[in-house]
Parts: C-alpha cells; sequence; structure tokens
C-alpha cells in the first residue's frame, strides 16, 4: 500500500539558514510526489513534482527536492529562509487512479 | 490560464442547518474535480472526486453530498449540519491524471 511520511510535525530554522523537510514515502510502483505549500487560511500551492523524470527537481521560490529511491525519500530543501516561507509543507504521494495521499504537514517557522 | 474559484470564503452556521458550497473552475474542460476535508492541525481528507458531469465517487460515509450539475461546477451540501462537519474545505481539480490544483478554500464552523 502506499503511503507517505513528514519525520517532523514542526521545523524552525533563522532567516537565512537552510530549511530541511523530511518525507519518507512507501510504494509498489514508481510514484509520483509532490510538494504542496499551505499558508494561514489559504489553499494548497503546487511548490514541485516528480514524475519519474530528473531525480533532483526544482520548484518555485527556491525550493527543490531529491527522489531517492534506495532510501525512499523525497525531502524539501531550501538553502536560505525567508520570513514569507513560514507555512505548512506537505508532501503527497500519487495512487495510479489520480487520487492522493497526504502526509500529516510539516509547520515551518522562520525566526528574524 | 485555469483558475478555480470558491464560495463563501468563511460560513458560520448553526447545528441542523443545511449546506451549500460551490466551487467552479474556468479556462479547462472536462476536468476530474475533488473536494477535501482539513480539520485542525491534519492533514487533507479525500470526500468526493468527480471525473464527469453527474458522476460523483464518495471515499467517505458522512453527512455530506455532493454534485456536478455542469461540467465545470461542484458543489458540496448537507441537509443538516453536525458539529463535526466543521473544517477547511478545499476544492480540486486536474486534467492530467495527477497534478491536482487547489482553490483557496471555505472555512465552515459549525455551532
Amino acid at each position: 500500500a502506499q503511503s507517505v511520511t513528514q519525520l517532523d510535525s514542526h521545523v524552525s530554522v533563522s532567516e537565512g539558514t537552510p530549511v530541511l523537510l523530511r518525507c519518507n514515502y512507501s510504494s509498489s510502483y514508481s510514484p509520483s510526489l509532490f510538494w504542496y505549500v499551505q499558508h494561514p487560511n489559504k489553499g494548497l500551492q503546487l511548490l514541485l513534482k516528480y514524475t519519474s523524470a530528473a531525480t533532483l527537481v526544482k520548484g518555485i521560490n527556491g525550493f527543490e527536492a531529491e527522489f531517492k529511491k534506495s532510501e525512499t525519500s523525497f525531502h524539501l530543501t531550501k538553502p536560505s529562509a525567508h520570513m514569507s516561507d513560514a507555512a505548512e509543507y506537505f508532501c503527497v504521494v500519487s495512487l495510479q487512479g489520480g487520487k492522493l495521499i497526504f502526509g500529516q504537514g510539516t509547520e515551518l517557522s522562520v525566526k528574524p | 490560464s485555469q483558475t478555480i474559484h470558491q464560495w463563501p470564503a468563511t460560513l458560520v452556521q448553526p447545528v441542523g442547518s443545511p449546506l451549500s458550497l460551490e466551487c467552479t473552475v474556468e479556462g479547462t474542460s472536462n476536468p476530474n474535480l475533488y473536494w477535501y476535508r482539513q480539520a485542525a492541525g491534519r492533514g487533507l481528507q479525500l470526500l468526493f472526486y468527480s471525473v464527469g458531469i453527474g458522476q460523483i465517487s464518495s471515499e467517505v460515509p458522512q453527512n455530506l453530498s455532493a454534485s456536478r450539475p455542469q461540467d465545470r461546477q461542484f458543489i458540496l451540501s448537507s441537509k443538516k449540519l453536525l458539529l463535526s462537519d466543521s473544517g477547511f474545505y478545499l476544492c480540486a481539480w486536474s486534467v492530467i491524471k495527477e497534478t491536482q490544483y487547489f482553490g483557496p478554500g471555505t472555512r465552515l464552523l459549525v455551532l
């Protein structure tokens, strides 16, 4: 069965320092993986997606994620955090029928 | 470009009252449409999805129903709201099977 686990419910970084949000997945086939961001009381915005092309995926706002099949991971990174990056981040895996399975989310706080 | 609208943005309703939330998509034809609920501090739960007019699939038994009267319109309804129906309701669309794009959401508070 497919599943996704976000390893941290909350991450706090200082502005200008790197961001790492961890995600592990379980899938019986080569999955499609996504990262979405949600600012308070807003809908979800697609940051990036992996669909079996390049393993290093670049997204919007300077974020990127690397698909590592051997580790079943899809961690999200950014070299330098901005205050505007403070939000909830969801790692998502897609089932073959198109349905999505969401992780429980990681809340990112950015300190000045 | 495609856009997705949801209204109302916020709604406060008494227990036992009816509900109607609307979602419309512009700039695309025959999209797949989805309703999700996000309870406080939790991830998203898929409630309904639709692959065409009048075609609704329910993911979880509950107090809610969905309808798709037009190609780009998706409605979430209830005849009698429960306290447990409170949450943030998100509509999403997709054309390519996997990538879903989300609307701004409706915050529902049932008192």
